[in-house]
């Protein structure tokens, strides 16, 4: 298995304003992402994380709204850009640890709320 | 289109009770079904997994099975307990494409004592 920290757990934050969001695993993993979860909704894949190269988005996701770092196999960064209300979600970083299992791994999330 | 629809939308039961969770499923070409638990302010945790060939899957007090002639799973959870209070979502995977994970809405079960 694989241990997923995410910080910050939530935060409040003010339209306009930026917010970077941290993943961090505890074993070299290839496969890495970001989902966004709004409430009472599934998740949304936002981007696969590419280690050493741009992320890879989804459809209705663009990179200058959520620009993501990946510097290494167990470390990744989400930023949610120019905040508005509409982005008030909680975030998540997924991890594929075996591919032969094709396993999700998820961190604990991160919820933001803009106000 | 692909989709993965659960029912039902919420449920409460009480403490010692059994349940069955729904989840009806168009992904195509299917691989595999996931049941993950989510309690609140977690991140999801994988319970259960099915590919094409099972009908039935255990771990502990919870049970899964799989129709893929209907495209129908479903979690029973047998004598509830107070933790089992959370979102479970079921996910499917399809054999191909770039993005092959569909995921459903979730069903939000609480347990009263």
């Amino acid at each position: 298995s694989a241990v997923i920290s995410q910080k910050p757990s939530r935060d409040i934050c003010q339209r306009g304003t930026s917010l970077t969001i941290q993943c961090q695993v505890d074993s070299q993993v290839t496969m890495m992402f970001w989902y966004r979860q709004q409430p009472g909704q599934s998740l949304t894949l936002i981007a696969t994380a590419n280690q050493g190269s741009e992320a890879t988005y989804e459809s209705g996701f663009v990179i200058d709204k959520f620009p993501i770092s990946r510097p290494n196999l167990t470390f990744s960064t989400l930023t949610v850009s120019n905040m508005s209300p509409e982005d008030s979600s909680i975030y998540l970083c997924s991890v594929v640890h075996d591919a032969n299992t094709g396993e999700l791994f998820f961190g604990e999330g991160s919820r933001l709320t803009v106000l | 289109k692909n989709q993965v629809e659960q029912s039902p939308q919420s449920l409460i039961i009480l403490e010692g009770k059994n349940c069955t969770l729904q989840c009806n499923y168009t992904v195509s070409p299917f691989s595999n079904l996931r049941w993950y638990k989510q309690d609140t302010g977690r991140g999801p945790v994988s319970l259960t997994i099915m590919t094409f060939s099972e009908n039935t899957k255990s771990n502990g007090r919870y049970t899964a099975t799989l129709d893929a002639d209907t495209k129908q799973s479903s979690l029973h959870i047998t004598a509830s307990q107070l933790s089992d209070s959370a979102s479970y979502i079921c996910v499917v995977s399809a054999k191909t494409g770039a993005n092959n994970l569909f995921f459903g809405t979730g069903t939000r079960l609480t347990v009263i004592p």
